[in-house]
């Protein structure tokens, strides 16, 4: 059992450029989001998903874009890097099950935006 | 807004000593709480989820307790270990399948 699985771990990119962080879980939850983590800010919600096809926007959306096709994935593109953007990146997933909705964390994005 | 705040934020202890971790919130219309726990350049591990009609939740050495009318919960770990070393983040959703809202987390270390 995998869990989350985001790729890739690491990436660097230059002022412009943009990319696809990716986002699997094989648990079959329906719920899904990206978070990104900035030194003395905490984790902040970038977009989430409540199912294939829903998506709404979290804390800090600017800059990304989502979608959900498949109940699997949920990859977070960056349409145009800023250095502002570089951040450690979450992904994760839950069900409500009876202890709870229990979220399930990848081991994170690491990018940096030159 | 909904805002969650962890003291202390730094705390080293030597090896088996109890201690209290602390998570305070502003909005006591929570569903559940949750403490998990970060290790350097890992992901987050879920160690503990209150919902909101519980009072506290136990895991080996873990016991977390929810005080939701005043906005309060604390994460207590019994014979602190060096391998307890890590930041634990407290986090709570307002809805079932909500968006969890982060502490910015408490930094343990534990001295052999």
């Amino acid at each position: 059992n995998a869990g989350v699985t985001q790729t890739p771990k690491f990436q660097v990119l230059k002022t412009g450029q943009s990319m696809t962080l990716q986002c699997a879980q094989d648990m079959n939850h329906e719920y899904m989001s990206w978070y990104r983590q900035d030194p003395g800010m905490g984790l902040r919600l970038i977009h989430y998903s409540v199912g294939a096809g829903i998506t709404d926007q979290g804390e800090v959306p600017n800059g990304y874009n989502v979608s959900r096709s498949t109940t699997e994935d949920f990859p977070l593109r960056l349409l145009s890097a800023a250095p502002s953007q570089t951040s450690v990146y979450f992904c994760a997933s839950s069900y409500s099950g009876p202890l709870g909705n229990i979220q399930y964390f990848g081991a994170g994005t690491r990018l940096s935006v030159l | 807004k909904q805002e969650v705040t962890q003291i202390p934020a730094a705390l080293s202890v030597p090896e088996g000593e109890n201690l209290v971790l602390n998570c305070s919130f502003t909005d006591s219309a929570i569903y559940n709480l949750q403490w998990f726990r970060q290790d350097p350049g890992k992901g987050l591990t879920s160690l503990l989820l209150i919902q909101s009609s519980q009072r506290e939740q136990t895991s080996g050495r873990l016991n977390a307790s929810l005080d939701k009318s005043s906005g309060r919960s604390t994460l207590y770990i019994a014979a602190s270990q060096p391998g307890d070393s890590a930041t634990y983040l407290c986090a709570v959703s307002r809805e079932s399948q909500g968006n969890l809202i982060f502490g910015k987390g408490t930094k343990l270390s534990v001295k052999p």
